[in-house]
């Protein structure tokens, strides 16, 4: 069983504020790590997909790194917003040739931005 | 709108029954993952389609079952249902078989067995 761990589990912050969460992740047999940012009454939405260490990736405001030597990735948002509130998920792949092909999620990290 | 849709939207039942799922992905992607979020758990993955051949297959129980068609929409077939069974159940897709590449999600179909 892969164990995806996110924190922290939420987290409430003022408009304008930066904030960041972190995922963890087994560092062995590493395959790729993905962000989605999941809207109350939507559907997950894919934000970025990293698969080498050291990776940083940008989408706006938001950002995430990827350490996989220690397990662990971070996504910040910049100047938080209203909108920005979700629950974001991280989802780990990896492990041995059989289990190489699912996405294990975390459970999210779930941001309020209040006005 | 992620272009993956999947219907019903909700579906009530009862224990013993059995109900189908049904997901048509993007248009292009060939992948299809079905997931099934709980009351209070995260998302787990259950299955994997790409091509019309399963390629993956997670905690799926074995009253459960799916396919993808031809034209390549799938399926998830569950049977004997039990109330445990009451959750959120999501299809992906994407344009590969290959976890490297994001996943697009549906909506969902929200199951309630009474």
């Amino acid at each position: 069983i892969l164990n995806v761990e996110q924190s922290p589990q939420s987290l409430h912050v003022q408009e304008g504020d930066s904030t960041n969460f972190t995922c963890s992740f087994p560092s062995s047999n590493f395959y790729a790590l993905h962000w989605y940012r999941w809207e109350t009454a939507k559907s997950p939405e894919a934000l970025f997909v990293m698969t080498l260490n050291g990776d940083e990736k940008k989408k706006g405001r938001i950002s995430a790194t990827l350490n996989t030597k220690e397990g662990y990735s971070y996504l910040y948002i910049k100047g938080s917003q209203p909108e920005d509130s979700a629950t974001y998920l991280c989802a780990f792949t990896g492990g041995t040739s059989g289990s190489a092909r699912q996405l294990t999620f975390g459970s999210g990290t779930q941001l309020t931005v209040l006005p | 709108d992620s272009g993956v849709t999947q219907t019903p939207k909700h579906l009530i039942t009862a224990t013993g029954q059995r109900v189908t799922l049904r997901c048509s992905p993007r248009s292009g992607d060939l992948s299809v993952y079905w997931y099934q979020q709980s009351l209070d758990q995260g998302l787990q993955f259950l299955i994997q389609y790409y091509n019309g051949e399963e390629r993956a297959k997670g905690n799926i129980l074995e009253r459960f079952s799916a396919q993808q068609f031809p034209d390549l929409h799938s399926e998830l077939n569950l049977s004997s249902l039990e109330l445990g069974d009451s959750a959120l159940y999501f299809c992906a897709s994407s344009v590969g078989q290959g976890e490297e590449q994001p996943q697009h999600f549906g909506d969902g179909t929200r199951l309630s067995i009474l």
